[in-house]
């Protein structure tokens, strides 16, 4: 299994562009997440999925939209970049129970710069 | 609203010694506590995790302490060793119903375990 892969590893782009962060994994898990990691406020969720077609917004979800298609890929829209969005994005996925807690699993992360 | 406070921001110690990193939080819906280890260039990996129905959980040299009535939890690292050196994240979640496992982190604590 090559669990959570995401690309690119690293991205710059110019304030007003758009692109698209790729999250995909193989362990068949109906929860995915995207995070954003910024120094010394920890990762805050920016968006998430419970499953093929849903999706819900986290705690910081302005200028970022996400789709599931799948329930293997989970792609993450900058819709016109800013510099407020330098961070370094995570994509995360694990199985869902409405009880109990599963470990979610993180991808290597892309490191994004807006000038 | 950080509802998660973690501290300290940055630890020292000498290996062979104790590392404690403590975790407040404000949610008294949260059911469930994990710690994730993070080191650099890679996503956090889950290290330890707790729900409240137990005050303490040891994991070879890692333990939980919680405190429900005082909304704490910490992580000790006994014996800390070099390779212990990474970025700690506290996270809590309302583990079921509609929170779907939505993870809320901690800022971060680096610790530097010294030779």
């Amino acid at each position: 299994n090559a669990g959570v892969t995401q690309t690119p590893k690293f991205q710059v782009l110019k304030t007003g562009q758009s692109m698209t962060l790729q999250c995909a994994q193989d362990m068949n898990h109906e929860y995915m997440s995207w995070y954003r990691q910024d120094p010394g406020m920890g990762l805050r969720l920016i968006h998430y999925s419970v499953g093929a077609g849903i999706t819900d917004q986290g705690e910081v979800p302005n200028g970022y939209n996400v789709s599931r298609s799948t329930t293997e890929d989970f792609p993450l829209r900058l819709l016109s970049a800013a510099p407020s969005q330098t961070s370094v994005y995570f994509c995360a996925s694990s199985r869902l129970d409405i009880a109990l807690p599963y470990e979610q699993y993180f991808g290597p992360g892309t490191r994004l710069t807006v000038t | 609203q950080q509802q998660v406070k973690q501290s300290p921001q940055s630890l020292i110690v000498q290996k062979g010694g104790i590392s404690i990193i403590n975790c407040a939080y404000e949610n008294t819906a949260f059911d469930y506590f994990p710690w994730y280890q993070q080191f650099p260039g890679k996503g956090p990996a889950l290290l330890i995790a707790i729900r409240p129905d137990v005050s303490e959980k040891k994991e070879g040299r890692f333990t939980i302490s919680f405190n429900k009535s005082a909304k704490q939890f910490s992580l000790h690292i006994m014996d800390s060793q070099p390779g212990d050196s990474a970025t700690y994240f506290c996270a809590a979640s309302n583990a079921g119903g509609t929170s779907y496992g939505k993870l809320t982190f901690g800022q971060g604590t680096i610790l530097t375990v010294h030779p």
